[in-house]
């Protein structure tokens, strides 16, 4: 068991530029989570899938964020045109079935300049 | 809506000192009740569970017991190390969130002194 993978960990960007990010989740975990973290506070939840349907989006997705996770396997996250308020840790999680335990990856720590 | 209050850190003790760490919820329905842990540089784990009314979670020598009548899933350990030192987390999900997501309180940073 590999547990969940996140990749880059970390990334520097202009404001403007674009970012993708990538989250593996653990083998047969169907449900994916996505949440955003920033200094001090606990993380935020942002988007879910179960396989391949992201269910839910959270208001603090602007139109410039977009989540995919193709085939109910991988899943990424896209920024565009990024702000300085994005600087941010961004964590994936997933688990299984009915069960409530989510497993973190160990994130990716975006930083806006 | 829903919500989870944690105890303001930093929390700075000695190393073998017993622990509390407060966390009090607001929630619709029964939530199911956690603390996670974030060590410095590493990701969340979780550290231990209850899914029901006087549940206790248990895990590396942290306790937690759900008390429904408080609202409240105090963490607990009798005798801290250096080790112990890490960012807490208390989280809630609750039934009438079919999709499970956790609701997190803000966290308190522990330090162990040697």
């Amino acid at each position: 068991d590999t547990g969940v993978s996140q990749d880059p960990r970390h990334k520097i960007t202009k404001r403007g530029q674009n970012v993708t990010f990538r989250c593996d989740p653990i083998s047969e975990h169907n449900r994916l989570y996505w949440y955003r973290q920033t200094l001090g506070q606990g993380p935020e939840f942002l988007t879910y899938f179960q396989n391949e349907a992201q269910l839910e989006k959270s208001r603090l997705l602007s139109d410039r964020f977009s989540a995919e996770r193709p085939k109910g396997s991988f899943s990424t996250l896209e920024i565009q045109r990024t702000e300085q308020g994005d600087s941010a840790m961004y964590l994936c999680a997933s688990s299984f079935g009915g069960s409530r335990e989510q497993y973190f990856g160990p994130g990716t720590r975006l930083t806006v300049t | 809506g829903d919500s989870v209050t944690q105890m303001e850190g930093p929390v700075t003790l000695s190393e073998e000192a017993f622990l509390t760490i407060n966390c009090t919820y607001t929630a619709t329905g029964y939530p199911s009740l956690f603390w996670y842990v974030q060590y410095p540089g590493e990701g969340l784990q979780l550290l231990l569970k209850a899914t029901k009314a006087d549940d206790k979670g248990s895990n590396k020598g942290f306790e937690a017991t759900y008390r429904k009548e408080t609202t409240s899933f105090h963490l607990e350990k009798g005798s801290v190390q250096v080790s112990d030192s890490a960012v807490y987390f208390c989280a809630l999900t609750t039934p009438v969130d079919s999709n499970y997501q956790l609701i997190w309180g803000a966290g308190t940073k522990l330090i162990i002194k040697p």
